[in-house]
């Protein structure tokens, strides 16, 4: 298995921009999750989804940032219009299950997008 | 508010010594707590994971400590190698958590010199 696809790796963007993140999640998986990391918040969840429903979105910064799954291969990340604080590494990942911590629910990261907003 | 606070923020470890990094919690309700090991350009990866019923769990070189009164759990590297060298995150969950309920620590940059 090629494990959770993201693209793109790196993206620099001016502000006022719209930038879109993408994400292949492991193939048999229900559950597919965003995440931001910047050094002064550490990693935080912004939104995720179970069998392509989103489920909590309580993570999403603002407005300026949505996300969809329209199905089970596929999800964005959208920010529009973008500004230099959201300049930072998202994080897509995917597990078969929601609950934490159960067997075979393991969240699975991809590699990253790292976000430069000038 | 930071639920699971993660010291140190960096530590560098000879070749060969031992590598402990140590988190926090106060949450009662966290009963499952895993630890995330990121390199470079990578992203993070689950390496070892204890619940509260047992003190201390081993997987190779890595041994994680429980210390439940304490509400405190540590993350032990033994014979430390470069390899190790990336950046560990200690997490907690609650009780019946979902993945909303999945929370880090701020994470710790560890090198290990040849």
């Amino acid at each position: 298995d090629a494990g959770v696809i993201q693209s793109p790796r790196h993206e620099v963007t001016e502000m006022g921009q719209e930038v879109t993140l993408r994400c292949k999640p492991i193939s048999g998986h229900n559950s597919l999750f965003w995440y931001r990391q910047t050094m002064m918040r550490g990693l935080e969840l912004l939104i995720y989804f179970n069998n392509n429903v989103p489920i909590d979105d309580s993570g999403m910064p603002e407005d300026r940032f949505s996300a969809k799954m329209p199905n089970a291969s596929f999800s964005t990340l959208k920010i529009q219009p973008s500004e230099p604080r959201d300049s930072a590494v998202y994080f897509c990942a995917s597990s078969r299950g929601l609950a934490v911590g159960l067997r075979d629910n393991e969240q699975f990261f991809g590699p990253g997008t790292r976000l430069t907003v000038l | 508010q930071q639920q699971v606070k993660q010291s140190p923020q960096s530590l560098i470890v000879q070749k060969g010594g031992i590598s402990i990094i140590n988190c926090a919690y106060e949450n009662t309700a966290f009963d499952y707590f895993p630890w995330y090991q990121q390199f470079p350009g990578k992203g993070p990866a689950l390496l070892i994971a204890i619940r509260p019923d047992v003190s201390e769990k081993k997987e190779g070189r890595f041994t994680i400590s429980f210390n439940k009164s304490a509400k405190q759990f540590s993350l032990h590297i033994m014979d430390s190698q470069p390899g190790d060298s990336a950046t560990y995150f200690c997490a907690a969950v609650p009780s019946g958590g979902g993945a909303d309920g999945l929370t880090f620590g701020k994470g710790t940059h560890l090198i290990i010199q040849p």
